[in-house]
């Protein structure tokens, strides 16, 4: 079975904080992919990588970057994290950059900006 | 442009009835189409997909969906609600290119018993 682990479930940092979420798939997938969940807004793409040290902006890039140095990582950063970037942040990989490929989910980080 | 609505934000069954969970696309390709369910307190996993094989499509624990193209629709049904189906249900179609996907709003599922 596929696995996608996020480092943290639940996470709580103040406005200003440099805010670091890592995301480690097990299966030599290509793709991987940052998401944020709203109530009443579903998915959204922040960043995607089709390779290592390739990436790029999704729907809503701003206030966030990513790095992906090995094929199995992928970080979300959040340079100065702000009220507004309280959300759960999901991570998914997917094998192939094709349109019909399946993509899984890790288990999400519930952020909290104070 | 690819876009999913997902029809009610909140619905609700009695366990043993029909589910039913109404999903629209637009497309400017034509569309794979996926829905993916979310339990409480966890990631999304995937149900079923429509990859142009065939209009009906079956899924895990019971679920389908039927493609249809007249009405843009990719409906998700199953027989009969069962407590364990509660939970976050997204539609979601692919982009013109890519494995990227475009997220209805999600519907949550409430089971009575």
């Amino acid at each position: 079975d596929v696995k996608v682990t996020q480092s943290s479930r639940y996470l709580v940092k103040r406005t200003g904080e440099k805010v670091f979420l890592e995301c480690v798939q097990d299966m030599d997938h290509e793709n991987m992919f940052w998401y944020r969940q709203d109530p009443g807004l579903g998915l959204r793409l922040i960043y995607f990588s089709y390779d290592v040290k390739m990436k790029e902006k999704g729907d809503i890039p701003e206030g966030y970057s990513v790095s992906r140095e090995k094929k199995e990582r992928f970080s979300l950063i959040l340079e100065s994290a702000s009220t507004n970037q309280t959300s759960m942040y999901l991570c998914a990989s997917s094998l192939l950059d094709s349109r019909t490929d399946t993509q899984y989910f890790g288990p999400g980080t519930r952020l909290t900006v104070l | 442009a690819q876009s999913v609505t997902q029809l009610g934000s909140h619905v609700s069954v009695s366990e043993g009835a029909l589910v039913l969970l109404r999903c629209n696309y637009s497309s400017s390709v034509p569309p794979y189409l996926f829905w993916y369910v979310q339990y409480p307190n966890q990631g999304l996993q995937l149900l079923l997909k429509y990859t142009s094989a065939a209009t009906l499509v079956k899924g895990i624990n019971g679920f389908e969906a039927e493609f249809k193209k007249s009405e843009t629709s990719f409906h998700l049904t199953k027989p009969s609600a069962h407590m364990s189906d509660a939970a976050e249900y997204f539609c979601a179609v692919s982009v013109e290119y890519g494995n990227k996907l475009v997220f209805g709003a999600g519907t949550i599922l409430r089971v009575k018993s």
